[in-house]
């Protein structure tokens, strides 16, 4: 598609309920990002994909969360038993691969946990 | 490890004036460096980067960001604001390793409000 695609845009959901976070990245984008934004907090690095090397799952705050991507494009964001430190917006990027490239972000999913 | 500080949180400058936004980082090697926008309910768009080479690098909206080695710096600056300048931005640090694009760590942000 023309730009990173994210749904759904807004997500309100109870406490301990498990939510998915949907991402399709730009066409022929290799590398997908996620990241967390809450607010005073900046972006928080969540996980990276790259083609088919192992993702860096490093910035994952917990065993809750977790991402696939299938087929190398569209990517999912799980988080299980949600919490209210949950809320937050979720972002993707994507770029192209083969170096330092400029990330081109989605628009955001808005969680709420109550 | 990477890591990138903004230490102004909020600035708040009158429209015609010049602005100055800080950004240190920490990285053990040449950085990657970007700049940044997020306007009110819009997602981030890139204003400028530094890969290598000159260390004055121009972006769009006639913003510019210079490369300090020595400062660890890279702040952006425009010489005239505009009301429509008036956003979120963010200073990011990446690594490219191993033939590949690692992720970037981001700053968290500099809120900027124009006085008219």
């Amino acid at each position: 598609g023309a730009g990173v695609s994210q749904s759904p845009s807004n997500k309100v959901t109870e406490k301990g309920k498990d939510v998915e976070l949907r991402c399709d990245p730009i066409s022929g984008h290799t590398a997908l990002y996620w990241y967390r934004q809450s607010l005073g907090q900046g972006l928080e690095f969540l996980i990276y994909f790259q083609g088919n090397s192992a993702p860096d799952k490093s910035g994952l705050p917990s065993d809750r969360f977790s991402a696939e991507r299938t087929g190398g494009s569209v990517s999912t964001l799980t988080i299980q038993r949600t919490q209210q430190e949950d809320s937050a917006v979720y972002l993707c990027a994507s770029s192209l691969a083969g170096g330092a490239n400029v990330l081109t972000f989605g628009a955001g999913s808005r969680l709420t946990v109550l | 490890a990477q890591s990138v500080t903004q230490p102004d949180i909020h600035i708040t400058v009158s429209e015609g004036a010049s602005l100055e936004l800080r950004c240190n980082y920490s990285y053990g090697a040449t950085p990657y460096l970007f700049w940044y926008v997020q306007s009110p309910g819009q997602g981030l768009q890139l204003l400028l980067k530094y890969f290598s080479g000159d260390t004055l690098v121009q972006g769009i909206k006639g913003f510019e960001a210079e490369f300090k080695r020595s400062q660890s710096s890279f702040n952006l600056r425009k010489p005239s604001v505009h009301w429509s300048d008036a956003a979120e931005y963010f200073c990011a640090v990446g690594a490219f390793t191993g033939g590949s694009q690692g992720n970037l760590i981001f700053g968290k942000g500099t809120k900027l409000s124009v006085k008219p």
